[in-house]
């Protein structure tokens, strides 16, 4: 129990477009999802918390109007990219929670803007 | 500021080899310590949650322990199946409420068959 899954796995876009991930509880319903981006051997960083119907929480740091998240339903949040720039290429992690004990994680979104 | 140290950054061992992995935290309000496993590409698998000092929780070669300032995750005769990149992380409250995770920068472990 507890999958989370992302789609797409790996997208490269061209610099200026706007690219979505999707995150999805599959087996269970999220109360809570979070959104992480990962440099190569870094630390993952929480960009933003979302809960389902309201609005999403960014931290500090995180531009709300570039990076656009959705979370319509309790088993799914989306991630938006918008106007994207060679440097938002990163690994984009998302974590489902259903319990405050508790994040499952799911594989991950590599994405490169050229 | 939540804060998460991590070491070594990276850990060869020979099979069968014990060892342990340090994570020394600062946090304002620990709701609880997790432990990760991470492989090349893939998002984080869950391993532990320890919540008070002196807990300890194990599973097959893993065991985790907790102290005020520090967790260790103590690793018995590893296999080549438990390289892996470690991630420590302390769970507060965030400004906005929210329970929040603070990752270290992970401990990249090689068992040597």
């Amino acid at each position: 129990g507890a999958v989370v899954s992302q789609h797409p796995s790996w997208v490269i876009c061209k610099s200026g477009t706007s690219v979505k991930i999707e995150c999805r509880s599959l087996d269970f319903q999220a109360t809570t999802m979070f959104w992480y981006r990962q440099f190569p051997k870094q630390s993952l960083m929480l960009m933003a918390t979302s809960n389902e119907g309201s609005k999403a929480t960014y931290e500090q740091g995180v531009e709300k109007d570039k990076f656009l998240i959705n979370h319509a339903s309790l088993t799914l949040s989306t991630l938006t990219v918008t106007s994207a720039h060679p440097e938002d290429s990163s690994f984009y992690i998302c974590s489902a929670s259903r319990r405050a004990d508790e994040q499952y994680f799911g594989p991950g979104t590599r994405l490169t803007v050229t | 500021e939540d804060q998460v140290t991590q070491s070594p950054e990276a850990l060869r061992l020979q099979e069968g080899e014990s060892s342990s992995l340090n994570c020394s935290y600062t946090v304002s309000g620990l709701r609880g310590l997790f432990w990760y496993r991470q492989d090349p590409g893939k998002g984080p698998e869950f391993l532990f949650t320890l919540y008070s000092a002196g807990e300890e929780k194990e599973k097959e070669r893993l065991k985790a322990t907790l102290t005020k300032k520090e967790s260790f995750l103590h690793i018995t005769a590893p296999k080549p199946e438990d390289s892996a990149t470690y991630l420590c992380a302390v769970q507060s409250v965030s400004n906005f409420g929210n329970e929040k995770l603070t990752f270290g920068t992970g401990t990249r472990l090689t068992i040597i068959p």
